[in-house]
């Protein structure tokens, strides 16, 4: 059984250039998060969809971040124009709440480099 | 909004010793989650709590409701429990607020 699936694992890109981070959750699961790790902050939940509706998107720094999900298996986030501080890994992660609430399944996470 | 305290922050053991680690929070939560993370690896569930007592081969969770609190014990300890262990909370349906992880090492 495939688990959530990232990509790219890596991204290296210059300041100023839109970035798009792509998330494939277990099928069968209808909510989806979007988190973010950095050294400073740890561990932040910046948007989470349920049957492919965002349900809080407070956790988005700014404009400059977006998030989709065009359909219930596959969900992207975009920065544009991309900071150095939005270095980062970004982790997706879905779950399902069908017979009450599940562990969360996380991918292996996109390591974000803004140079 | 839930704060997340962990204790303690780094935690250097010998293997077979007793592992506690501690986990508070603010906010009244529907479930209490331990994660595992591994150097530059990705995130692992190991329980999802909302009362009592769960165990899992050598790990054991608990939580107390009242008093708003988790406990995470390793029993018999090896060099490859060596990563972050952090503590996430959810209320509701919102997505987890986490700990800032406790970074264990565990040495032969």
């Amino acid at each position: 059984d495939a688990g959530v699936i990232q990509s790219p694992r890596h991204e290296v890109t210059e300041m100023g250039q839109e970035v798009t981070l792509r998330c494939k959750p277990i099928s069968g699961h209808d909510y989806l998060f979007w988190y973010r790790q950095t050294m400073m902050r740890g561990l932040e939940l910046l948007i989470y969809f349920n049957n492919n509706v965002p349900i809080d998107d407070s956790g988005m720094p700014e404009d400059r971040f977006s998030a989709k999900m065009p359909n219930a298996s596959f969900s992207t986030l975009k920065i544009q124009p991309s900071e150095p501080r939005d270095s980062a890994v970004y982790f997706c992660a879905s779950t399902t709440r069908t017979g009450g609430p599940q562990p969360q399944h996380f991918g292996d996470g996109t390591r974000l480099s803004i140079l | 909004k839930n704060e997340v305290e962990q204790s303690p922050q780094n935690l250097t053991a010998q293997e077979g010793e007793f592992i506690t680690i501690n986990c508070s929070y603010s906010v009244g939560i529907s479930a209490l989650h331990w994660l595992q993370q591994h150097p530059g690896g990705g995130i692992v569930s190991l329980f999802m709590l909302s009362s009592g007592k769960k165990k899992h081969g050598r790990l054991i969770a608990t939580i107390n409701i009242q008093e708003k609190h988790s406990s995470l014990h390793i029993t018999a300890s090896h060099p490859r429990d060596s990563a972050v262990y952090i503590c996430a909370v959810a209320g509701g349906a919102d997505g987890l607020t986490f700990g800032k992880g406790t970074h264990l090492i565990i040495q032969p």
